[in-house]
């Protein structure tokens, strides 16, 4: 089975522009949760979809945002872009995430974005 | 509140030994699992061993096992037989039972040392 797959994997945008990720999750697996990496704040969850509905959603701007397609497919994107969105930006997938007490979820590679 | 805290930012250890890796968290839940996820240079973050709350017997994967400590808050992860494709920060993960966000530790580097 294919784990879960991010794309691009590298990204490089000036302050101002918009950025949109993307997150495949493992094929049958409904629930994609999204963090943000960083030296300083470490490891921060951004949001969690199911079903294309948001389940649960950290405490990010509102500039940060995100959905999910029938598929299961997930985006995240982030509107006008500071020096401090510069992260890597992780996405896991779950079977069925919030609905499932303490389910494992797992990782895909990440999106390294670097906003000059 | 939920935090995690892991207080050994950089450690190493021989090839073959072994090597413990401690987290605290604090949290008033009752209901809640643990993990420890290794996310080695290439960036995947990998599980490597997981916990539930309600279980007193400490999980064990291979070389891997746990000290699952409830009262004290503890959930420390001891390597055996340490091998170089060890090395890799390692996190400590925090979830409630209800909902599905993890709550980190901010890592611990591992250097496996030939």
């Amino acid at each position: 089975k294919a784990g879960v797959t991010q794309t691009p994997r590298y990204l490089i945008k000036t302050r101002g522009q918009q950025v949109t990720l993307s997150c495949s999750p493992i094929s049958g697996h409904r629930s994609v949760s999204w963090y943000q990496q960083t030296p300083g704040q470490g490891l921060q969850f951004l949001f969690e979809y199911f079903s294309e509905t948001q389940r649960n959603k950290g405490n990010f701007p509102g500039r940060f945002s995100g959905r999910q397609f029938s598929n299961s497919r997930s985006e995240m994107n982030v509107s006008t872009l500071e020096l401090g969105d510069s992260a890597l930006y992780l996405c896991a997938s779950s079977l069925q995430g919030s609905r499932e007490e303490g389910e494992t979820q797992y990782f895909g590679p990440g999106t390294r974005l670097l906003v000059l | 509140a939920q935090t995690v805290t892991q207080s050994q930012p950089e450690m190493s250890v021989q090839e073959a030994e072994t090597v413990t890796l401690s987290c605290t968290y604090d949290t008033s839940e009752n209901n809640y699992y643990l993990f420890w996820y290794k996310q080695p240079p290439s960036r995947q973050m990998i599980l490597v061993i997981r916990q539930e709350a309600y279980k007193q017997q400490n999980a064990t994967e291979n070389r891997f096992s746990v000290n699952f400590q409830k009262a004290a808050k503890s959930f420390s992860l001891k390597i055996s037989d340490s091998q170089l494709g060890d090395t890799a920060m390692y996190f400590c993960a925090f979830m409630k039972g209800t909902g599905n966000q993890f709550y980190f530790g901010t890592g611990t580097s591992l250097t496996v040392i030939p």
